[in-house]
């Protein structure tokens, strides 16, 4: 069974577009997280929602906007993306706050052409 | 800002050594710690956490926390090759905020 998974492992698209990347986990955490890991491998996070609850916003363009259905899924929409966009972005998970282990989805590999 | 700092080497050690990666960190209020690896094109994985100073083991590896330094280690005893991939360090930063902030990785290379 997998724990954290994410949707699509692939994207590549045009500048412009506007793209969504799915996220679903299914180990009853309360917390899950949207990171994003540039070219040098520097993972960072973006959002984190606890119980459908914005708890973590980061500095990032307001084009980035996540959504929280429910407590296991948490969606990513990019608008207008850009050519820096490009990245992989890992979903994660843990039972409550930043303190406890978080575990991550298989990534997405984005890449804006 | 707080940060975490590492090594980003790349640190090559042959099969059978010790393999140490080490961390910084800037913020004196963190309580936990984390390292975690991460191979070639996948997710990263839990490799160990530690909340309290000292040391703690697990197999192969062992964490150390000094929190007075503000430093915490990964000793990894007899490196095999496949344990040979980039390894994160990273600290919940408290405050209310409570989020992991990751350092920059360490990429390990162990040589058969």
């Amino acid at each position: 069974d997998t724990a954290v998974s994410q949707t699509p492992k692939y994207l590549v698209t045009q500048m412009g577009n506007d793209k969504s990347i799915k996220c679903e986990q299914n180990l009853g955490h309360d917390t899950m997280y949207w990171y994003k890991q540039d070219s040098k491998k520097f993972l960072k996070i973006m959002f984190s929602y606890n119980n459908k609850e914005l708890i973590i916003n980061e500095t990032v363009p307001n084009r980035f906007s996540p959504k929280s259905p429910d407590k296991a899924h948490l969606n990513l929409h990019i608008n207008s993306l850009e050519l820096g966009d490009s990245a992989v972005y890992f979903c994660a998970s843990s039972q409550v706050g930043g303190g406890e282990t978080q575990y991550f989805g298989p990534g997405t590999r984005l890449l804006v052409l | 800002q707080k940060e975490v700092e590492q090594n980003s080497g790349p640190l090559s050690v042959p099969e059978g050594a010790i393999a140490s990666l080490n961390c910084t960190y800037s913020d004196r209020g963190s309580q936990s710690f984390f390292w975690y690896r991460q191979y070639s094109g996948k997710s990263p994985e839990l490799i160990m956490f530690i909340y309290s100073n000292g040391d703690k083991e697990d197999g192969r590896f062992t964490a150390q926390l000094n929190k007075a330094s503000q430093y915490v280690s990964l000793l990894i005893r007899d490196s095999q090759p496949s344990d040979s991939a980039t390894y994160l360090c990273a600290v919940n930063i408290g405050g209310g905020s409570e989020k992991l902030v990751f350092g920059k990785g360490t990429k390990l290379t162990v040589n058969p």
